[in-house]
């Protein structure tokens, strides 16, 4: 089955500066590739996504890079803001059979004024 | 559009009695719904998918006798935890598939933190 990794674990930046997070899947069929970010107790909500027929997607400070080749997709957040501050999962579908989603395990982000 | 609600939000029990949690798409079908559970500091995993009108499918290790899931409608999903022990104590997440929606959007529910003493 799919497995999905994701790096870093914990990201700490200052307001202003960029954001990195990549993920690494396992499955080449998976299709789908969405970003999640989580506030404490609050649920996952859909920042940006990717289709597997696209390198790159951005909206606004957002962007999202995937690299089939390589099996890799990236989160960019530029000029963070507090706000941004949260705990941010990758997931990666795979095509055919269900419609469900594996998670990375998440990288805490913290955005210091 | 595409609000899915969740009914407790909270919930306190004590050992060895049954939680019912229930999942519902308030403003569209739900031909699928999957159930999450993420303890502190973790990510989603997924317990099982849920398809209206058939027997749910559940994820390698999951008791299904343990956790009963209801689909009777394309509205509504329930969970029931029975025989809950502390190590049961997680938050759970529940997120619907629109019928006729693109195959990859799912809609997640605020969650129900249980907690069982």
């Amino acid at each position: 089955g799919e497995n999905v990794e994701q790096h870093p674990s914990t990201l700490s930046v200052q307001e202003g500066d960029s954001a990195v997070i990549k993920c690494t899947y396992s499955d080449s069929a998976s299709n789908y590739f969405p970003w999640y970010k989580q506030e404490l107790g609050k649920r996952p909500q859909l920042i940006i996504d990717i289709r597997s027929n696209v390198g790159e997607k951005k909206d606004q400070r957002i962007a999202v890079t995937l690299n089939k080749t390589a099996k890799h997709f990236s989160l960019h957040i530029t000029e963070t803001q507090p706000e941004d501050s949260a705990v941010y999962f990758c997931a990666a579908r795979t095509q055919g059979g269900s419609e469900k989603l594996v998670f990375g395990k998440g990288t805490k982000l913290t955005v210091n004024p | 559009g595409a609000v899915v609600s969740q009914h407790p939000s909270r919930v306190i029990c004590k050992s060895g009695t049954s939680v019912k949690i229930e999942c519902r798409s308030l403003d569209f079908q739900a031909t699928t719904m999957f159930w999450y559970r993420q303890f502190p500091k973790q990510s989603l995993m997924l317990m099982a998918t849920s398809n209206e009108g058939s027997k749910a499918t559940y994820e390698q290790g999951v008791e299904k006798d343990k956790f009963l899931i209801n689909h009777a409608s394309l509205t509504l999903s329930t969970l029931t935890v029975t025989s809950a022990h502390p190590e049961d104590s997680s938050f759970y997440i529940c997120s619907a598939h629109r019928a006729g929606g693109p195959l990859e959007t799912q809609y997640f529910g605020p969650g129900t933190r249980l907690l069982v003493l």
